[in-house]
């Protein structure tokens, strides 16, 4: 099975700072990752498929990059909605697998 | 408006036997692929089972292989998890979720676009 590493798994932030999670696969998935975010609560939501493609809706803040086995996410400005927990996703094999999550707190 | 909705989360004995379900609105359920994905308390997400828009392709976490059976009606526009021989490990909010599909120069993938809120299971003595 594909093994999805995160890091930071926590990673504390100031409203308006730039910050950078990344998502490492233990084989080349190509682009087939996904990110979301998580809400205690609620429901997932996707904010970025096939690794740099931004869901409808989602907020140009937030963008992604990677191929192979290296991806990031990056939100440009924290908004206080953004304090979350960050999930990169891999949809290569036939079962799919989460990173452990990133949880993004205020500072 | 599209919706999924999960039921039949409960307190279950270890050793027990529970049926999930989660219905389909707004959208063309047999059109599409569905999954669970589970996330236990103080966990992350865990992804447990896929299932084909005819339901002829089923996959299944390794670690959950031989307890859980997942199915759907497209009928009745409905997702069901059948879950055998309960463990307290296996309590968790569990989650459907929609496969969208989509295109690009890598070929076809998919991402999990749509959630249900979640239903909870408890196993416990």
């Amino acid at each position: 099975d594909i093994q999805m590493t995160q890091s930071p798994s926590s990673l504390s932030a100031s409203v308006g700072d730039r910050i950078t999670i990344t998502c490492r696969a233990s084989q080349s998935i190509s682009t087939y990752l996904n990110w979301f975010q998580h809400k205690p609560g609620k429901a997932p939501k996707v904010l970025i498929y096939a690794a740099s493609t931004l869901q409808t809706g989602v907020p140009s803040r937030f963008s992604g990059s990677g191929s192979g086995t290296d991806f990031t996410l990056t939100i440009s400005s924290l908004q206080p909605e953004d304090f979350a927990t960050y999930y990169c996703q891999q949809s290569y094999g036939t079962s799919y697998t989460f990173g452990q999550g990133t949880k993004l707190e205020i500072k | 408006e599209v919706q999924l909705v999960e039921s039949g989360g409960t307190l279950v004995q270890p050793g027990g036997s529970l049926t999930l379900s989660c219905e389909a609105s707004g959208f063309t359920f047999s059109n599409y692929e569905m999954n669970w994905v589970r996330q236990a308390p103080g966990k992350g997400l865990e992804w447990v089972s896929y299932i084909s828009s005819s339901g002829s392709t089923i996959y299944y976490e390794d670690s959950l292989k031989g307890r859980i059976t997942i199915s759907r009606d497209n009928a009745k526009k409905s997702l069901y998890l059948e879950m055998n021989n309960l463990r307290v490990e296996d309590t968790a909010v569990y989650y459907c979720a929609r496969d969208n599909s989509y295109f690009d120069n890598s070929g076809a993938g998919y991402y999990m676009d749509v959630w249900g809120k979640g239903t909870t299971v408890i196993v416990s003595s």
